[in-house]
């Protein structure tokens, strides 16, 4: 079946620092892999997407490549803000499943000044 | 474009009341999709619906549950003889089928309590 595994968190991080969210996944097809960001109070967001292996997303400085051969997403961003301090959800969908999403558990960021 | 409107914001209910949450998609979108998200996990999908028909539920879904969308526009999921593990946020998604690689768009959900 179909599945996203995320690095779990807490994680706290001081402004400018390097941010590292794992995500590896699982799936019976060829999925297409997303980022979702929710901030507080908000609901979730597309943060950025990749359809087909070795696409990169990227949006607002976050980046994730899209690994077949290690079966994973990861986040990246060079240099965090405390905008940033959100949770942070990996999911994948896949047409054999007619478009169902699966997401990951999240990984709530803070960013502290 | 408003964007995905979800309504209540917040539900208090005693255990054994019926609930019923309100979804207005995004208007050009065809699919909607109730998720149910608890603290500290993912949102887990529910249920969709393409335009009308609903097309798929989830095993995680009991007969306590019924989801409707009569007009292919907004949706209602009804909870019947609430219980304390229903107690979750409730999220509502839509998007346009017709486009490749679609993405959801989510409204801000509706939280539930049962006491």
């Amino acid at each position: 079946g179909n599945s996203v595994t995320q690095m779990e968190g807490p994680v706290t991080l001081s402004e400018e620092a390097f941010l590292t969210i794992n995500c590896t996944y699982t799936a019976t097809g060829y999925p297409s892999l997303f980022w979702y960001v929710q901030y507080p109070g908000e609901g979730l967001q597309l943060l950025l997407k990749a359809t087909k292996a070795d696409d990169k997303g990227s949006n607002k400085g976050f980046e994730a490549t899209y690994r077949k051969e290690t079966t994973s997403f990861h986040l990246e961003k060079g240099s965090v803000q405390v905008s940033d301090s959100a949770v942070y959800f990996c999911a994948l969908s896949e047409k054999n499943t007619g478009n169902q999403f699966y997401f990951g558990t999240g990984t709530s960021l803070t960013v502290i000044p | 474009d408003t964007g995905v409107s979800q309504n209540p914001r917040h539900k208090i209910t005693k255990r054994g009341q019926n609930v019923t949450f309100r979804c207005d998609p995004i208007s050009e979108h065809n699919r909607l999709y109730w998720y149910r998200q608890t603290l500290g996990q993912g949102p887990e999908f529910l249920t969709y619906f393409q335009n009308e028909a609903q097309l798929e539920k989830s095993r995680l879904l009991s007969d306590r549950f019924s989801a409707e969308r009569p007009k292919g526009s907004f949706s209602t999921l009804e909870i019947q003889r609430t219980e304390q593990g229903d107690s979750a946020m409730y999220l509502c998604a839509s998007s346009f089928s017709g486009r490749l690689n679609e993405k959801l768009f989510f409204g801000s959900g509706t939280q539930l309590s049962v006491l």
